[in-house]
């Protein structure tokens, strides 16, 4: 059965620092998926990763996949306020249509 | 284009009663999900709509059960609500080809008391 971990689960940081949030699956899988939700909100989608090395950025957020480690990354560059969230990985089980989310890491951003 | 739409929003409900979560969709997507989301939980599968006249468990199916009522209409049904059910359930969509990202609906904040 697929399982999908996030850590840390809460992060609090200062603005301008940088920080990263790992994503660990437990079966073979090349999707992964990176949503966004704040607070009181649904999800929205930030990134599809859909290949082992695959890279995406946009603005101060950057993932990666590698599917050899089952191990996902988002990195925070120069962390801003509105970057404040709860963020949330997911994967299809293999050969399905079946989306697992980890935990979801908190994340805030203080002055 | 509304996208993902969820009914009711809010939800108060007694032990025991039913009630049934609408989710309807707009972006002719074949694959439905339904979600519940709770503190430090994420959000956990209930049940899943891979395309029209197909569903399958998730990692949570048990007191719901579900209908895809056609290609735009997948509910979600709680027979004798308990209140480890209170929760916020999100309803999502997605193409049906593999690769592609879900789009979420509002949710239904759901309270079993």
């Amino acid at each position: 059965e697929l399982k999908v971990e996030q850590n840390p689960l809460f992060l609090s940081m200062q603005e301008g620092k940088n920080y990263t949030i790992y994503c660990n699956y437990s079966t073979t899988s090349d999707r992964l998926y990176w949503y966004r939700q704040d607070p009181g909100k649904s999800l929205e989608s930030l990134f599809v990763l859909l290949s082992n090395g695959a890279v995406k950025q946009e603005g101060r957020l950057m993932a990666s996949l590698d599917t050899k480690a089952r191990l996902s990354t988002l990195h925070i560059t120069a962390a801003v306020h509105d970057l404040s969230a709860t963020y949330f990985c997911a994967v299809d089980e293999k050969g399905a249509q079946k989306l697992v989310f980890g935990q979801g890491t908190r994340l805030t951003i203080n002055p | 284009n509304a996208g993902v739409t969820q009914t009711p929003k809010f939800q108060v409900l007694k032990t025991g009663q039913s009630m049934t979560l609408q989710c309807a969709q707009d972006m002719n997507h074949n694959s439905m999900y339904w979600y519940r989301q709770d503190p430090g939980m994420g959000l956990r599968l209930i049940y899943y709509s891979a395309s029209e006249g197909t569903t399958d468990k998730g990692e949570v199916p048990n007191g719901y059960n579900v209908s895809r009522l056609n290609k735009r209409e997948f509910s979600l049904r709680l027979e004798s609500a308990a209140p480890s059910q209170t929760s916020v359930y999100f309803c999502a969509v997605r193409q049906g080809t593999l690769n592609t990202e879900a789009f979420f609906g509002q949710g239904t904040r759901l309270t079993v008391v």
